[in-house]
């Protein structure tokens, strides 16, 4: 069983350009989370998305941040003109749904390392 | 304000003796209480997860309390070996309560334990 997938590992992008970051869950699946972890800083939570449904963007920047999760394919982090201060390593987490087991454990991906000059 | 804490940032221990990390937690009501291992260049990888009303848990050589009057956890790897050189996060749940499965994991910022051969 595959683990969660994300790619590309490494982006590099120069201010004012688009980031799009994907995620492939775990097999059986169906909740996805995003995190980000800026330098020195601890992971802190962005979004939770099920199959076409944003559930809590919370954590989320209002701008330039979004997120989406199709009912087919992998769900996908976009910043519009990213900023130097986009520059973080995002990890995406998957969980299974709530009745086969509960969402307490989260499967985490290898993370993308997002670089802006 | 909500604060949860990992008191090192970095620990320094002698191959075969017992690492202790501590995890503490302000302001949170947390139903339970996960630790997760992270490498370098690594997303965090699950290790164990203690509920509020469990006082120890184990996992072959891991071992984790949780003191919920003292708002603190403490992490133990017993006979430490190069290869447990990692990070070590603690993250809570915020909004879960017993019983029932939550999303947003709060990280501490890490605890970066270097076992010396």
């Amino acid at each position: 069983n595959a683990g969660v997938m994300q790619n590309p590992r490494h982006l590099v992008r120069r201010r004012g350009q688009e980031a799009r970051l994907r995620c492939s869950p775990m097999k059986g699946h169906s909740h996805v989370y995003w995190y980000r972890q800026l330098p020195e800083e601890g992971l802190k939570f962005m979004v939770y998305l099920q199959k076409e449904n944003i559930i809590d963007e919370s954590g989320m920047p209002k701008e330039r941040f979004s997120a989406e999760f199709p009912k087919e394919g992998p769900s996908i982090l976009r910043i519009q003109q990213v900023v130097r201060g986009d520059s973080a390593a995002y990890f995406c987490a998957s969980s299974p749904p709530l009745l086969a087991g509960g969402q307490e454990t989260q499967y985490f991906g290898p993370g993308t390392r997002l670089l802006v000059l | 304000s909500q604060k949860i804490e990992q008191n090192s940032e970095a620990l320094n221990i002698q191959e075969g003796k017992t690492a202790t990390l501590t995890c503490n937690y302000t302001n949170y009501s947390p139903a339970y209480l996960q630790w997760y291992r992270q490498d370098p260049g690594r997303g965090p990888v699950f290790l164990l997860l203690i509920r509020e009303n469990e006082k120890e848990k184990r996992k072959e050589r891991l071992k984790v309390t949780f003191d919920t009057t003292l708002k603190q956890s403490l992490f133990h790897i017993t006979a430490s070996q190069p290869a447990d050189s990692a990070t070590y996060l603690c993250a809570l749940d915020p909004f879960a309560y017993s019983g029932a499965g939550s999303y947003q994991l709060t990280f501490g910022k890490g605890t970066k334990l270097s076992v010396i051969p």
